[in-house]
């Protein structure tokens, strides 16, 4: 089955700084990768997703890279804000029919003001 | 308001005394999912279901059964409890497959003695 891989577990940034979030997965039929924010104690939410056909997507200062050659795909987050402290999930589709998510193990961001 | 929700919130058992967690969504979305979320291993998809009458296996459905008789609503049973399985529990749905945003309820967190 599809293995999706997270790092690092735990990721520590001054505010302002960048953070850069890696995900790695096996089955190279995997088409779809969102990734999750989670605040604590609260519910998973959808912050930004990428499909196969492209190797970039912006929304303000989130971005994804894809790199389906290698099959990893990352999270970028410039000028951070203490706000974005949380846990974030990658996760990528697990067969072709697109039923079944595989999550990361996750990765703690703290930004230091 | 568009929601999922889960009841309970919170819940103590005893091992072996079946429970059932409620999840309804009221956005009228075809797909509905159970994950589990334990330290360090992300969320794992427990079971999925495409319609109504129409359940899958995730990657962790051992000691779990689901049912969807309504489109709105896909509750989680423990028929057992175990040890093991005191986790956080969150339900998802989206509008139809997992290639799309999965929208959380709140989560419940289970303790099994």
């Amino acid at each position: 089955g599809e293995n999706v891989e997270q790092h690092p577990s735990t990721l520590s940034v001054q505010e302002g700084d960048s953070a850069v979030i890696k995900c790695t997965y096996s089955d190279s039929a995997s088409n779809y990768f969102p990734w999750y924010k989670q605040e604590l104690g609260k519910r998973p939410q959808l912050i930004i997703d990428i499909r196969s056909n492209v190797g970039e997507k912006k929304d303000q200062r989130i971005a994804v890279t894809l790199n389906k050659t290698a099959k990893h795909f990352s999270l970028h987050i410039t000028e951070t804000q203490p706000e974005d402290s949380a846990v974030y999930f990658c996760a990528a589709i697990i067969n072709n029919a697109g039923n079944m998510l595989t999550f990361g193990g996750g990765t703690r961001l703290m930004v230091k003001p | 308001e568009a929601q999922v929700t889960q009841n309970p919130r919170y819940l103590i058992t005893v091992t072996g005394k079946k429970l059932t967690v409620t999840c309804s969504q009221n956005m009228n979305h075809e797909y509905m999912s159970w994950y589990r979320q334990d330290p360090g291993l992300g969320l794992r998809q427990i079971y999925y279901s495409m319609n109504v009458e129409a359940t899958d296996k995730g990657d962790v459905p051992e000691g779990y059964k689901v049912s969807r008789k309504e489109k709105r609503n896909f509750p989680l049973i423990l028929e057992s409890p175990s040890p093991n399985q005191t986790s956080l529990y969150f339900c998802a749905s989206s509008l139809a497959r997992a290639n799309n945003e999965q929208f959380f309820g709140p989560g419940t967190r289970l303790t099994v003695l």
